[in-house]
């Protein structure tokens, strides 16, 4: 068990539509990343969060928003959905205060189905 | 763009030999690289890393070789288990002004047959 958890495990839904994929770190770390892993791919980096505020981002789309609350967890917003948007969602969280380094523990994912 | 390959989908191997996962990358301003393993239904779990200005790191039966000039680096296992079946991904760190990203690649199934 990373430390990490993440909400819901499963989510099933229909084109079209939103969902919010949530993510609470582990206790002390302050980054929050998101991932993506379609099939047979590897992980692709989305968007990291350092204590609220934006830090780094990937190819993320612009149907996709993320935010960090006060309290540290992360949502991941995905609007709009389309079949392809289907995957693992990913959270990892750090304790990196900056611009290197530092190890990351991931969470179980969220597997996104969109019908 | 895959910044970061692993060109074996798959690899077998018989219980107590040597494991040999590979990785090619391609951007020079990686500052990290990583291997990390993956269970079907959890997320990835960190093994082992290795900083780009040193050539290998060591942790148990987990050894980590880096090749700046092949942009190569390779995870050793010895012995290799049956518990060590598994998908090996391979990482690499970039870090900006702010913030730090992984680069993945696309995964090693590895199967260690008893």
């Amino acid at each position: 068990d990373s430390g990490v958890t993440q909400t819901p495990k499963h989510l099933i839904t229909a084109t079209g539509q939103r969902v919010t994929l949530r993510c609470s770190p582990r206790s002390g770390d302050l980054s929050v990343y998101w991932y993506q892993q379609s099939l047979d791919q590897g992980l692709q980096f989305l968007i990291q969060y350092y204590n609220g505020e934006e830090r780094a981002k990937g190819n993320i789309l612009e149907r996709f928003s993320a935010q960090q609350f006060p309290d540290l967890h992360s949502e991941l917003n995905l609007s709009s959905l389309e079949l392809g948007d289907s995957a693992l969602y990913f959270c990892a969280s750090s304790v990196a205060t900056g611009g290197y380094y530092n190890e990351q523990f991931f969470g179980p994912g969220t597997r996104l189905t969109v019908l | 763009d895959q910044q970061v390959k692993q060109n074996s989908p798959s690899l077998s191997v018989q219980e107590g030999r040597i494991s040999i996962l590979n990785c090619d990358y391609t951007n020079s301003m990686f500052d990290y690289f990583l291997w990390y393993k993956k269970y079907p239904a959890e997320g990835p779990t960190f093994l082992i890393s290795i900083s780009s200005i040193k050539d290998k790191n060591e942790d148990g039966r987990f050894t980590v070789f880096l090749n700046k000039s092949a942009k190569h680096l390779s995870l050793h296992i010895v012995p290799s288990q049956p518990g060590d079946s598994a998908v090996y991904f391979c990482a690499a760190s970039l870090s900006y002004a702010y913030g730090n990203k992984l680069v993945f690649g696309a995964g090693t199934i590895l199967r260690v047959k008893s």
